[in-house]
């Protein structure tokens, strides 16, 4: 079984729609949590990033982290065709080795 | 662009070669990290150096090696290739080791691999 768990989807919406993306770990010791985006044909990008358990916001997104759950998810609002791309979360224990979910495809059609 | 780069953008060969990767680090990034994208196995960690020192070490082959120069460009070196290495490897660059704290890793555009 793999540390993180992610489902690859593919997933596809509507312009607009509220967009969920979601991974399971096993590690407990896994205290940073990523979200990082990756376009066709390019390196992943860092989109957001949480310290433990909680929330963050930043604009159309928002990460949640369950440690008690050792869940995380991703919500995207109002999402937009640019959001197009695969998602991977990833996951570290003292920063440094990332640890990657398997990416889920979105596409968001107009 | 992250202000990572890696060559070649793609390399083809054939099995039993040896190649090298190449990557050179955001301007003041002390760290280097190797990472393998497959199909299979999705992203996976490699090794990582800090100032020319290996740091961490992942699910890295022993056909694998890589080193860290002065300079803090980084080479990856496989040998005695197989059909199985085709991949992307990517490189990625922060500013210290990460111990102790979170550091962005910036990542550059990868180099695909074909084992023929």
């Amino acid at each position: 079984q793999k540390e993180v768990e992610q489902d690859p989807g593919p997933l596809s919406v509507p312009e607009g729609a509220i967009v969920s993306l979601n991974c399971t770990y096993s590690n407990s010791a896994f205290q940073y949590f990523m979200w990082y985006r990756q376009y066709s044909r390019k390196g992943p990008e860092l989109l957001m990033y949480t310290y433990s358990s909680g929330n963050k916001e930043d604009g159309r997104f928002t990460a949640q982290v369950d440690k008690s759950s050792k869940y995380i998810s991703l919500f995207i609002r109002d999402s937009q065709p640019s959001d197009s791309a695969t998602y991977l979360c990833a996951m570290s224990a003292s920063y440094g080795k990332l640890t990657f979910g398997q990416g889920t495809i979105l596409t968001v059609h107009p | 662009d992250s202000g990572v780069t890696q060559t070649p953008k793609h390399l083809i060969t054939a099995t039993g070669q040896r190649v090298t990767l190449r990557c050179s680090p955001r301007s003041g990034d002390l760290s280097v990290y190797w990472y393998q994208q497959s199909l299979d196995q999705g992203l996976q960690f490699l090794i990582q150096y800090y100032n020319g020192e290996e740091r961490a070490k992942g699910n890295i082959l022993e056909r694998f090696s890589a080193q860290q120069f002065p300079d803090l460009h980084s080479e990856l070196n496989l040998s005695s290739l197989e059909l199985g290495d085709s991949a992307l490897y990517f490189c990625a660059s922060s500013v210290v080791s990460g111990v102790g704290g979170f550091n962005t890793q910036y990542f550059g555009p990868g180099t695909r691999l074909t084992v023929l």
